[in-house]
């Protein structure tokens, strides 16, 4: 019963350098989300994914690209990584079939960028 | 002014007292509220959600909703100190279809033995 996976769960960048984020859901949900958590910042929103084929942006998309690769999984890449990137990042995963559904969140990666 | 607010806090209760998580919005058409907790270092977890103004009661928690003054509460009884984290107040706008939620920055509770 995993849910929502993150891979990986740290990771350390020089500035400049790329990398993807993963997240698989299990729960056959459609919509998912990738959010930065940040001290005093609460979450925000990347980029979500409502349905299989479609991505768009959230409250802070500069810097991000995303793909949902199939109903499972939605990546976040970092083409350039700057510090100002160094965070939290959680994927969430959420059904669609009727209102009210919640969120489901991975462990989270921390993400650090020297 | 911020979509969601709460205060930051921290929060401290004592053992057993009744801890009280407050929440306003902005936006009038939102339908959906959604209390999540979040462990020091881990994820936030679903505690209750409510969209019908009023109490919910799930157990120890008692989420009340207020639509006309646009409040959301979480109500905690008999605090334990396991209950110490911070609380997500999350807002949901009404289309159906469209899952985007609103976080506060969220409430430091801290439960005092």
């Amino acid at each position: 019963n995993a849910g929502v996976t993150q891979t990986p769960k740290f990771q350390v960048l020089k500035t400049g350098q790329s990398m993807t984020l993963q997240c698989a859901q299990d729960m056959n949900h459609n919509s998912m989300y990738w959010y930065r958590q940040d001290p005093g910042m609460g979450l925000r929103l990347i980029y979500y994914s409502a349905s299989e084929g479609t991505t768009d942006k959230g409250e802070v998309p500069n810097g991000y690209n995303v793909s949902r690769l199939n109903k499972r999984e939605f990546s976040l890449r970092l083409e350039s990584a700057a510090p100002s990137q160094t965070s939290v990042y959680f994927c969430a995963s959420s059904a669609v079939e009727w209102d009210n559904q919640p969120q489901h969140f991975g462990d989270g990666t921390r993400l650090s960028i020297l | 002014q911020k979509e969601v607010e709460q205060n930051s806090g921290p929060l401290s209760v004592p053992e057993g007292a009744i801890a009280s998580l407050n929440c306003t919005y902005s936006d009038r058409g939102s339908q959906s509220f959604f209390w999540y907790r979040q462990y020091s270092g881990k994820s936030p977890e679903l505690i209750m959600f409510i969209y019908s103004n009023g109490d919910k009661e799930d157990g120890r928690f008692t989420a009340q909703l207020n639509k006309a003054s646009q409040y959301v509460s979480l109500l905690i009884r008999d605090s334990q100190p396991s209950d110490s984290a911070t609380y997500l107040c999350a807002v949901r706008l009404s289309n159906f279809g469209n899952e985007k939620l609103t976080f506060g920055t969220g409430t430091r509770l801290t439960i005092i033995p």
